[in-house]
């Protein structure tokens, strides 16, 4: 199992409605997990971090973690076709505190 | 805008040359990372600077090597450079503690990378 992994997509979700966007990880990465958001030609930028169980909210984001289950999601409520872009899930490795990410979820708002 | 930068924006290099990447830190971050992304894959990770001193490394050759200064800017640099090294090169600034544990990552814009 590769340390960090996301479904490559496209995820198309219409205008308004929630986009769920999930991550899955290996025993190798620990208690902080990152959300970036990656519009095409640009640098990520960090949306959401969450080290603990449960949902942490800010504003139309909702990071959510299982790690019981090992997941790690996004949900955005309200979708804009702005929130168009590749969304990058992140975990620290436990062993030398190295991030590491997922090959990204690219997700289409369609208006 | 997270307040690192990088430069230089694009460059264009020939087989077997060497190049040199330059970052600056958002201030009071202590830490950087630099990450190569190919097209459609997620960054990767070269290594790690916490306190002047490289404190994490990923699966990248030799040649990849890197620098941090006393104001927490940093380098990197590349010899011999192959084709498969076109990429975006990413810096990432973190406010670090002791120990090297790091945090919230704040990436710069990037250095375009492309090898002939």
């Amino acid at each position: 199992q590769k340390e960090v992994e996301q479904n490559s997509g496209p995820l198309s979700v219409p205008e308004g409605a929630i986009a769920s966007l999930n991550c899955t990880y290996s025993d190798r990465v620990s208690q902080s997990f990152f959300w970036y958001r990656q519009y095409s030609g640009k640098s990520p930028e960090l949306i959401m971090s969450i080290y603990s169980n449960g949902d942490k909210e800010d504003g139309r984001f909702t990071a959510q973690l299982n790690k019981a289950s090992q997941y790690v999601s996004l949900l955005i409520r309200d979708s804009q076709p702005s929130d168009s872009a590749t969304y990058l899930c992140a975990g620290r490795e436990s062993r030398d505190d190295k991030i590491i990410f997922g090959k990204g979820t690219r997700l289409h708002i369609l208006p | 805008e997270t307040g690192v930068t990088q430069s230089p924006t694009h460059l264009i290099k020939t087989r077997g040359q060497q190049v040199t990447l330059r970052c600056s830190s958002q201030s009071g971050h202590n830490t950087v990372s630099w990450y190569q992304q190919a097209l459609g894959q997620g960054p990767q990770f070269i290594f790690q600077y916490y306190r002047e001193e490289e404190n994490g490394r990923g699966n990248f050759p030799p040649r990849f090597s890197g620098l941090q200064f006393p104001n927490y800017s940093s380098e990197l640099n590349v010899n011999a450079l192959e084709l498969d090294d076109s990429a975006l090169y990413l810096c990432a600034s973190t406010l670090g503690l002791a120990g090297g544990r790091t945090y919230e990552q704040y990436f710069g814009p990037g250095t375009r990378l492309t090898v002939t």
